[in-house]
């Protein structure tokens, strides 16, 4: 069964450090992963995805992620965290036969002044 | 940049009642889906559509569910008969091409909170 684990409810980290929010999957085929944020009564957005190609996906707002298959993980991460990151942030996962997205629990990430 | 739009932004009703949550898709795109995500829970798929019909649907999108596009620009979400477990945000989302599952623009939610 494909299932998407983001470990940490919560990450914590000051202002112009680097930050990393964690995601792990399991799917049967090929995976196509995602990243989303929520924002205070906002809906989702999308930050970036890996469906093939470079390991190092670069997305929207200065966050990236990397796709390690032998890890089956897609960790996000931003070289210095702004206040205005902080969010709820989710990863979501499909494998290519089966369009339905399935999501992680999410991650509330707080950056601190 | 184009947006969902979702309304109520939130709606309360009383258990046993019927629902219509509207949204909007952006407008040139062809598929479209329902999510709801429960206070403190994941993101949860319920349905998705295409060319007039039911593409997909998970577990949730029960008989109570039924999802329509009445006309070239809404998309709707009725709860026939309210529960108190449906009380939820609900997400609309569309997307030009599922495919390649390209990004999914989300709307706003409604917030149905059923008493």
């Amino acid at each position: 069964a494909q299932s998407v684990a983001q470990p940490e409810d919560q990450v914590n980290v000051a202002e112009g450090n680097p930050l990393t929010v964690k995601c792990t999957y399991s799917v049967s085929g090929n995976p196509y992963l995602f990243w989303y944020v929520q924002y205070p009564n906002r809906g989702l957005q999308f930050l970036l995805k890996y469906i093939t190609g470079d390991n190092l996906v670069k997305g929207s707002y200065g966050f990236e992620a990397e796709f390690n298959k032998s890890q089956t993980s897609f960790h996000l991460k931003k070289p210095s965290a702004l206040v205005s990151d902080s969010a709820l942030y989710f990863c979501a996962v499909r494998d290519g036969s089966n369009y339905q997205l399935i999501w992680g629990a999410g991650t509330k990430l707080i950056i601190k002044p | 940049e184009p947006e969902v739009t979702q309304t109520p932004s939130h709606q309360v009703t009383q258990m046993g009642q019927e629902v219509i949550l509207r949204c909007v898709p952006i407008s040139n795109h062809l598929y479209f889906y329902w999510y709801r995500q429960i206070l403190g829970q994941k993101v949860e798929f319920l349905v998705s559509f295409y060319n007039n019909e039911i593409s997909e649907k998970s577990e949730i999108f029960d008989d109570q569910f039924s999802v329509e596009r009445p006309d070239g620009s809404n998309f709707t979400l009725k709860i026939r008969s309210t529960k108190l477990e449906d009380s939820a945000m609900y997400f609309c989302a569309s997307s030009a091409d599922r495919a390649t599952n390209e990004k999914l623009f989300f709307g706003s939610g409604t917030q149905l909170s059923v008493l």
